[in-house]
């Protein structure tokens, strides 16, 4: 089974700030990586899928690199909005794992 | 719009079973594979099953196998989960969430909003 490890656990940073967001697989895995965005009380939102295509209706800020085993999500310029968990996720076969997520708080 | 509605939480106590129920809309439902997610309190994303736009494969997280089942009515647009011998770590917000391919799919574009299923006596 393929485990994804998400760091860092917690990123504080202020409006306009870069966040780099990671995700490191356990083994050699395809580019088929996606990436979530979960607020407080609500579904998981798809942002990125095949490790860099922007789903629809994504801002721009939001980008997605990378190749197995490591990956990045960035947020280029973060808005207040943006506060939330993201999540990465690797479909293996006939199994899907996700990784344990880092929340992004806003100072 | 397209959608996906949860329905049939609730408190069970253990060992007992529920069934949840997915409703979907605007999009063909019976084009795509569907798959449950949960997220028990305070913690990450766990996949539990996923089925094959027809029905004809299922797959299932070992946490789970032997004990849930998943199913579809395609005349319904309606996705299925029975869950039986439910445990205390069952307890989580159960999502469906469907993906862009018949078989299996490799990303969840479309999530509902999930049902709380608590397990405890």
């Amino acid at each position: 089974e393929i485990v994804l490890t998400q760091s860092p656990a917690t990123l504080s940073l202020s409006p306009g700030e870069r966040a780099t967001l990671s995700c490191r697989a356990s083994q050699s895995v395809s580019s088929y990586l996606a990436w979530y965005q979960q607020k407080p009380g609500q579904a998981p939102r798809l942002l990125i899928f095949d490790a860099s295509n922007r789903a629809t209706g994504i801002p721009a800020r939001f980008s997605g690199s990378g190749s197995g085993p490591d990956f990045t999500l960035t947020i280029s310029s973060l808005e207040p909005e943006d506060c939330a968990v993201y999540y990465c996720q690797q479909r293996s076969k006939w199994s899907v794992t996700f990784g344990g997520g880092t929340k992004v708080e806003i100072k | 719009q397209l959608q996906l509605v949860e329905s049939g939480g609730g408190v069970v106590q253990p060992g007992r079973s529920l069934r949840l129920s997915c409703a979907a809309s605007g999009f063909t439902f019976s084009s795509f594979a569907m798959h449950w997610v949960r997220q028990a309190p305070g913690k990450g994303l766990e996949w539990v099953t996923a089925i094959s736009y027809d029905g004809s494969d299922k797959y299932y997280a070992d946490s789970v196998k032997g004990r849930f089942t998943i199913s579809r009515d395609n005349s319904k647009n309606t996705l299925y989960l029975q869950m039986s011998s439910l445990r205390a770590d069952d307890t989580a917000v159960y999502y469906c969430a469907s993906v862009t391919n018949k078989w299996f799919g490799d990303f969840f574009d479309i999530w509902g909003q999930g049902t709380v299923v608590t397990v405890s006596s």
